[in-house]
């Protein structure tokens, strides 16, 4: 059963905390991507990454960090200087970097309190 | 700097209406013009994407109509059914270069 699995669901952390979110995916794709989601906002991208051991940044870096050590799994780092961390997490892969349809898992939320 | 505007907001139609969703984008470089759709709690997928070349691309209900010379999309939902209700992203892209820019989305709610 191919996809992107996202984990943990839901999350909450205390305020000056970092926290990691997990994606993993089977589908052998080479692009991976990170969004956030806010009310009203849309989706904003964070990092992607075109292959293993590379990483762009996206609109709205700053306070992530992210790694690529293997083809199937893309962690996304919220840490501490992240002003806004309170979002819903959208992790997707595509084929090849830029190429068209992503594939999306099913998101974390994650709650600062 | 909003690359990719759409509007409404949020959409109430009634079932077997049309449902129109607009999106006006600004960088003419883009090749690239898809629509998600997501239900509450899940990721977005993929409903239908349209390339510059043709004015419009029809799948079942789903159309996008294409202008470029406005440079404008819209996806048109035909027979609006309760199952329809989720909340629909465009977005925009240069195809092999540029990472997807989306739209802030359009909640609908088909009532019956």
């Amino acid at each position: 059963d191919g996809g992107i699995t996202q984990s943990p669901k839901y999350l909450f952390r205390k305020e000056g905390q970092n926290v990691t979110l997990s994606c993993e995916q089977n589908l052998n794709h080479d692009a991976m991507y990170w969004y956030r989601q806010d009310p009203g906002q849309g989706l904003r991208l964070i990092y992607y990454s075109q292959i293993v051991n590379d990483f762009q940044k996206g609109d709205i870096a700053e306070g992530y960090s992210v790694s690529r050590e293997k083809k199937e799994s893309f962690p996304l780092t919220v840490t501490s200087a992240q002003k806004n961390p309170t979002a819903f997490y959208l992790c997707a892969s595509s084929i090849a970097a830029q190429t068209g349809e992503l594939f999306f898992g099913e998101g974390s939320r994650l709650t600062v309190l | 700097q909003q690359q990719v505007k759409q509007s409404p907001q949020s959409l109430i139609v009634q079932k077997g209406g049309i449902s129109i969703i607009n999106c006006a984008y600004e960088n003419t470089a883009f090749d690239y013009f898809p629509w998600y759709q997501q239900f509450p709690g899940k990721g977005p997928a993929l409903l239908i994407a349209i390339r510059p070349d043709v004015s419009e691309k029809k799948e079942g209900r789903f159309t996008i109509s294409f202008n470029k010379s406005a440079k404008q999309f819209s996806l048109h939902i035909m027979d609006s059914q309760p199952g329809d209700s989720a909340t629909y992203f465009c977005a925009a892209s240069i195809l092999g270069n540029t990472p997807l820019v989306f739209g802030k989305g359009t909640r609908l709610s088909v009532i019956a």
